[in-house]
């Protein structure tokens, strides 16, 4: 049981390239997170699905979309990437909705 | 909508001595709440959290919070901290009942035990 897993790990980025974050958990959860993490800010929801086949906008979803075709992935898609998505991203899932597990985080820099 | 403040970014302590995280929230509506912890380049942990009954929830490395309704209040406590302990902890809510548990965060507070 793996858990919530991401890759990549870090990515380096030219503006106006795009790449696709992966997610994936292994424990049948419903509901799945992506979220932002820049320094003293916290963490900022861009994307969130209830389940397969239904995405819905977060707090800061511009710049990014998303995809749920499957109950174990979810992958956020970054298009023209801009130095201001340089961010830590973290996935998470739940099952019951009431605690999040979250991945370890994909570290990305856009220069 | 809710949104969460934690009062102090950072707090230092030495080790043994006692801690206290603050954390202020607002909502209009009944909320979960929560506190995870962040270690160094690592993903966010479920410290502890309160979705309801006793007002006081404990985690498993000693830490307890608890809910405070009229002061709209879940601080974090540690009689006695660890080096260990050193990471940024997150206070989180979100709404009891909701229909897909977003969860809105505050900034983090840093804690550094020193020796």
């Amino acid at each position: 049981n793996a858990g919530v897993t991401q890759t990549p790990k870090f990515r380096i980025l030219k503006i106006g390239q795009s790449m696709t974050l992966q997610c994936t958990q292994d424990m049948n959860h419903n509901y799945m997170y992506w979220y932002r993490q820049d320094p003293g800010m916290g963490l900022k929801l861009i994307y969130y699905s209830v389940g397969a086949g239904i995405t819905d906008k977060g707090e800061v979803p511009n710049g990014y979309n998303v995809s749920r075709s499957t109950t174990e992935d979810f992958p956020l898609r970054l298009e023209l990437a801009a130095p201001s998505q340089t961010s830590v991203y973290f996935c998470a899932s739940s099952g019951s909705g009431e605690t999040q597990y979250f991945g370890p985080g994909t570290r990305l820099l856009v220069l | 909508a809710q949104s969460v403040t934690q009062l102090d970014s950072q707090v230092p302590v030495f080790e043994e001595a006692p801690v206290e995280l603050r954390c202020n929230y607002s909502s209009s509506v009944s909320v979960y709440l929560f506190w995870y912890v962040q270690y160094p380049n690592q993903g966010l942990q479920l410290l502890l959290k309160y979705l309801s009954g006793s007002t006081l929830v404990e985690s498993i490395n000693g830490f307890e919070a608890e809910f405070n309704k009229s002061q709209t209040s879940f601080h974090l406590r540690k009689p006695s901290v660890h080096i260990s302990d050193t990471a940024e902890y997150f206070c989180a809510v979100t709404l009891s009942g909701g229909s897909n548990y977003k969860l809105t965060f505050g900034k983090g507070t840093l804690l550094t035990v020193n020796p």
